[in-house]
């Protein structure tokens, strides 16, 4: 993988439903990898930020995990509802030293829950 | 606390003309990094400043450049415009654009290019 890959691309749920997407990045010379939340006219949201192989986050029904020897992470919604609606992106920064402020994102998955 | 401000929110330019944009940071934040997003295409990183800096830069041409002044606020130029230039610009900034710092985003400013 030489670049930051998202899938699936667009998903529609209903209301109640728990949904994952996945998010595939470079294994080699990973730093942290970020995932964001961007809702529409609204600016993307951090949700967030992993840099250990196996870590777990959380946050209310949203919860993601990282494995970075392989180069993926999966985010979950648990009980999806309607305000959840946004495109989920992921992006991820490597550990060069002229990489500062960059973050490397993918395409982002269309998240639509329907009532 | 105020969050990441951008203006204008829309401009319209013809091609050929010269345009700037405006970013202002979270205050105490010193990083600023500017993404574009054209359709079809994810977010594409363009450059950092940190500390009225250039640190970073994306594989943009010479058109695309942007200074940070020492309030942290800063600007994006692009000059001789086309039409593959319409997108959205969208700056975020953080306290030391670390590699695993948070950034937070402005809602973008929504350049048309006719």
């Amino acid at each position: 993988i030489l670049n930051v890959e998202q899938s699936p691309q667009s998903l529609h749920v209903q209301e109640g439903d728990s949904t994952n997407f996945t998010c595939s990045f470079p294994s080699s010379n990973f730093y942290a990898l970020h995932w964001y939340r961007w809702e529409t006219a609204k600016s993307p949201e951090a949700l967030f930020v992993m840099t250990l192989n196996g870590d777990e986050k959380k946050k209310g029904r949203i919860s993601a995990t990282l494995n970075t020897k392989e180069g993926y992470s999966y985010l979950y919604i648990k009980g999806s509802q309607p305000e959840d609606s946004a495109t989920y992106l992921c992006a991820y920064s490597n550990a060069g030293g002229t990489s500062y402020g960059k973050l490397t994102f993918g395409q982002g998955t269309i998240l639509t829950v329907h009532p | 606390k105020a969050g990441v401000t951008q203006t204008p929110r829309y401009l319209i330019k013809t091609r050929g003309q010269q345009v700037t944009l405006s970013c202002s940071p979270i205050s105490g934040h010193r990083s600023v990094s500017w993404y574009q997003q054209t359709p079809g295409q994810g977010l594409q990183f363009l450059f950092e400043y940190f500390s009225e800096t250039q640190r970073n830069k994306g594989n943009f041409p010479g058109r695309f450049s942007g200074r940070q002044f020492s309030n942290s606020r800063s600007e994006m130029n692009v000059s001789t415009l086309e039409l593959g230039d319409s997108a959205l610009y969208l700056c975020a900034s953080s306290r030391q654009g670390g590699k695993i710092t948070e950034a937070f985003f402005g809602q973008g400013t929504r350049l048309t290019v006719v």
